[in-house]
């Protein structure tokens, strides 16, 4: 099974840089996904990180490091409109040919002027 | 493409009703997923399935819930009695492949009283 475990809340400063942590416990671990997702809205995808480092995307960046078992999003020149939940997600196999994909509780970023 | 469609977007019911939850997959994805959302336990994955076949229902809480894929474009999601305990945002998301994005639906949200 997975566990993936950040932070439950964030607040940064509009214009600035914020970093979302992710660390994950798995049993076959293939990557790490970031999902966004506004109050009242569904999960929409940001990134994902098959391999260690960092992919850039815009604003958005994402890093992930295997053998920390850690990976993280990184937001710059903050908006108000990134005011959302940020999940972190890992698809997994059980060996049985199904898949399945984890998802971390979420982080709650809240950006004030 | 009009992304992923469900239906409905609301739902008020009262305890020990069948409710219906209905999908539509984005054309040409292969798999479809349902998930349930809530404050305590976060995005939750029920059931899913492949090429109309379902692959993996070890998340789908009790027999109360059942979930059928008759064809490649329409899926749904029954509870039956329903409990106040069902209360949740159900989503439904497909993808074209076994590990890529995955694309949700804007959600159905449940109230049982």
């Amino acid at each position: 099974g997975q566990s993936l475990e950040q932070p439950s809340e964030v607040t940064a400063v509009e214009g600035a840089i914020v970093q979302i942590n992710c660390t994950y416990q798995t049993s076959g671990f293939y990557g790490l996904s970031w999902y966004q997702q506004h109050d009242g809205g569904a999960p929409t995808f940001l990134s994902y990180n098959a391999l260690d480092g960092l992919e850039e995307t815009g604003r958005f960046s994402s890093f992930l490091s295997r053998s920390d078992s850690y990976g993280y999003l990184l937001l710059q020149e903050l908006q108000m409109k990134d005011s959302a939940s940020y999940f972190c997600a890992a698809p997994s196999s059980s060996g049985a040919g199904s898949y399945q994909l984890t998802f971390g509780k979420g982080t709650k970023l809240s950006v004030i002027p | 493409d009009a992304g992923v469609i469900q239906s409905p977007r609301h739902e008020v019911t009262e305890m020990g009703q069948e409710v219906t939850l209905r999908c539509k997959p984005i054309s040409g994805h292969d798999y479809l997923f349902w998930y349930r959302q809530t404050m305590m336990r976060g995005l939750e994955l029920l059931i899913y399935f492949n090429n109309n076949v379902p692959i993996d229902d070890s998340g789908m809480p009790e027999d109360r819930f059942s979930a059928k894929m008759p064809n490649a474009s329409f899926s749904n999601l029954k509870i039956q009695p329903s409990e106040p305990r069902d209360s949740a945002v159900y989503f439904c998301a497909s993808s074209p492949g076994q590990q890529e994005t995955q694309y949700f639906g804007p959600g159905t949200r449940l109230l049982v009283l």
